[in-house]
């Protein structure tokens, strides 16, 4: 149990389009979905948290509105890389939990975006 | 802010060797330590955790004690095998309405038979 699903697991596209992922818990409620982002060698550093139906909150120095993430339901969250550049090429990482507070993080296998 | 420094890699051991990875945090408060691995091609997942002082996790021969007086939460085992051989993060916890991870740069560790 506990699985979370990401798609797609790798993209390349052009600087200046919008990519879209999608992270999915596939047998769980997820109350609270993170996104995070790690370059080479270097650890996972959160983007922002969402909750299910309500605004996400973004770490500081995240654009929100160049990664726009939505969470309709409680099995489905996505990131929007919008006008993608090459500095945004990077692993894109999301988790899931089913509660707020001290939940374990359920986490996807990760996509890798390269933007040329 | 919220910090966690851990062993730099890649460590390369041979199968049955004892393993030890350093973990050091900073954090104000009180937080719950973690660690997870990362096969190859997989998600994160937990290997274990410790929720206070002086606490142990375990998990699949894997141990770390959280050390409040050396804020310290070293993971170690004392005979690997060629299946362990993946990335591991150690990671501490902050709870501001979620629970929030901070992370370490992670160690890849290579298992030789």
């Amino acid at each position: 149990g506990a699985v979370v699903s990401q798609h797609p697991s790798w993209v390349i596209c052009k600087s200046g389009t919008s990519v879209k992922i999608e992270c999915r818990s596939l047998d769980f409620q997820a109350t609270t979905m993170f996104w995070y982002r790690q370059f080479p060698k270097q650890s996972l550093m959160l983007m922002a948290t969402s909750n299910e139906g309500s605004k996400a909150t973004y770490e500081q120095g995240v654009e929100k509105d160049k990664f726009l993430i939505n969470h309709a339901s409680l099995t489905l969250s996505t990131l929007t890389v919008t006008s993608a550049h090459p500095e945004d090429s990077s692993f894109y990482i999301c988790s899931a939990q089913g509660g707020t507070g001290f939940y374990e993080q359920y986490f996807g296998p990760g996509t890798r975006l390269t933007v040329t | 802010g919220d910090s966690v420094t851990q062993m730099e890699g890649p460590v390369t051991l041979s199968e049955e060797a004892f393993l030890t990875i350093n973990c050091t945090y900073t954090a104000t408060g009180y937080p719950s330590l973690f660690w997870y691995v990362q096969y190859p091609g997989e998600g994160l997942q937990l290997l274990l955790k410790a929720t206070k002082a002086d606490d142990k996790g375990s998990n699949k021969g894997f141990e770390a004690t959280y050390r409040k007086e050396t804020t310290s939460f070293h993971l170690e085992k004392g005979s690997v095998q060629v299946s362990d051989s993946a990335v591991y993060f150690c990671a501490l916890s902050v709870i501001q309405g979620a629970q929030k991870l901070v992370f370490g740069q992670g160690t890849r560790l290579t298992i030789n038979p």
